[in-house]
């Protein structure tokens, strides 16, 4: 149990599907992010969210949107992806300036396939 | 920008052989460093991080010194196990900031 939990672990869906990927961290946490790990690729930073606000968005697709309704809970809505869509997508948390030291803490991933 | 550069991969090593991978860096004052660990399968983990010059993290039998006339954050294990298959990224956070700039990872693989 890495403190942080992502839902579902593997996803297969359409291009026309709409679903969403769910992060939860109980560590009371004040900063989440969403990356992208593809495979032959560099980390991607996607999201970062401070205190429930989006804070910085690296030139993402708005085929991706995230929400974060609290602290605690962060999601991504997918909808009409590509097939270079498919990879692992990562949720993290951190205390965020109070502690920057600390470090991220990184949840086990979702492993999405865009068929 | 801040940049993280470690050795390319896959490295190969047997069992019970040294490992280390070099890191260096590139951030203005005293950034904190890491070693993140992903098993395959795995979201990463922490390995271990030091937050300031000459400052040693260890864990799990690896280490890593902060060098900061050298701008490295290398990291060694004295003997592997084929459990130490994985791939090590690198990462640094910038004095007064809170984003975590990774390296490309190496990917290591234990042969029994």
């Amino acid at each position: 149990e890495t403190g942080v939990t992502q839902t579902p672990r593997h996803l297969v869906m359409g291009m026309t599907n709409k679903k969403s990927l769910k992060c939860e961290q109980h560590l009371g946490h004040n900063a989440m992010y969403w990356y992208k790990q593809s495979a032959k690729k560099p980390l991607e930073l996607m999201f970062v969210y401070n205190f429930k606000e989006q804070t910085e968005n690296n030139s993402v697709p708005s085929r991706f949107s995230p929400e974060c309704p609290n602290s605690s809970h962060l999601f991504l809505h997918l909808h009409t992806l590509q097939p270079e869509d498919s990879a692992l997508y990562l949720c993290a948390s951190s205390p965020g300036t109070e502690r920057p030291n600390y470090g991220y803490t990184f949840g086990s991933g979702t492993r999405l396939t865009v068929v | 920008g801040d940049s993280v550069t470690q050795m390319e991969g896959p490295v190969t090593l047997s069992e019970e052989a040294f490992l280390t991978i070099n890191c260096t860096y590139t951030a203005t004052g005293y950034p904190s460093l890491f070693w993140y660990v992903q098993y395959p399968g795995e979201g990463l983990q922490l390995l271990l991080k030091a937050t300031k010059a000459d400052d040693k993290g260890s864990n799990k039998g690896f280490e890593a010194t902060y060098r900061k006339e050298t701008t490295s954050f290398h990291l060694e294990k004295g003997s592997v196990q084929v459990s130490d298959s994985a791939v090590y990224f690198c990462a640094l956070i910038a004095a007064a900031g809170n984003k975590l700039t990774f390296g490309g990872g190496t990917r290591v693989l234990v042969k029994p």
